[in-house]
């Protein structure tokens, strides 16, 4: 089966650094998403690791251990725009499949 | 411009009006899917399609049908509607099912009274 588990809510500061954590089971790997999710709109695309280790991308960076099953999103200088939710989306065979997703909530 | 592209945007209907909800992309992509999302349960995939004339369900696939006659079309099908399927609908595509990203619709929020 497939599970994938990360926290409902967080908050931080602006200018702050903040990690959101994903752990997940899945039938096969090839690779995990992250996607961000304004209110009401459609997710967009982040990062995609595939290999174990960190992948910069401006002021985002994605961490993949596949032993562990687990990944994290890095924001760092965080700004009022990064208020969304942040979606974790391993990559088992033959479908993409998506967490519940992480509502950050960024503050002044 | 890239684009996966949805209609309607907002639809209300009535319990067992039939209706579709249309999806085309542009950029000849393989790969597409119907997701819904509720509040708690996020996205759950519908049904996927690997190209034309390959279809398969999805985690959530009762109440709807879907076809792929076209590359770039992907039209949702709900012979007969039913309140437990209001919710905000989103198609995607991407290349192929493997390591590309996915391009999303701008959703489709429907209200089955």
């Amino acid at each position: 089966g497939q599970n994938i588990d990360q926290p409902t809510e967080m908050t931080a500061t602006e200018g702050a650094i903040v990690q959101i954590n994903c752990t997940y089971q899945t039938s096969g790997f090839n690779g995990l998403f992250w996607y961000q999710q304004h209110a009401g709109e459609a997710p967009t695309f982040l990062s995609y690791n595939v290999l174990d280790g960190l992948e910069e991308k401006g002021r985002f960076s994605s961490f993949l251990s596949r032993s562990k099953g687990y990944s994290y999103l890095l924001l760092k200088e965080l700004q009022m725009k990064d208020s969304a939710s942040y979606l974790c989306a391993p990559l088992p065979t033959g479908k993409l499949i998506f967490g519940q997703g992480t509502t950050l909530q960024v503050k002044p | 411009e890239a684009q996966v592209t949805q209609n309607p945007r907002y639809l209300i209907t009535v319990t067992g009006k039939k209706l579709t909800v249309t999806c085309s992309q542009n950029m000849n992509h393989e790969y597409m899917s119907w997701y819904r999302q509720d509040p708690g349960l996020g996205l759950r995939q519908i049904y996927y399609s690997m190209n034309v004339e390959v279809t398969d369900k999805g985690d959530v696939p009762e109440g709807y049908k879907v076809s792929r006659k076209e590359k770039r079309n992907f039209p949702l099908i709900l012979e007969s509607p039913s309140p437990n399927q209001t919710s905000l609908y989103f198609c995607a595509s991407s290349f192929n099912v493997m390591n590309t990203e996915a391009f999303f619709g701008q959703g489709t929020r429907l209200t089955v009274v």
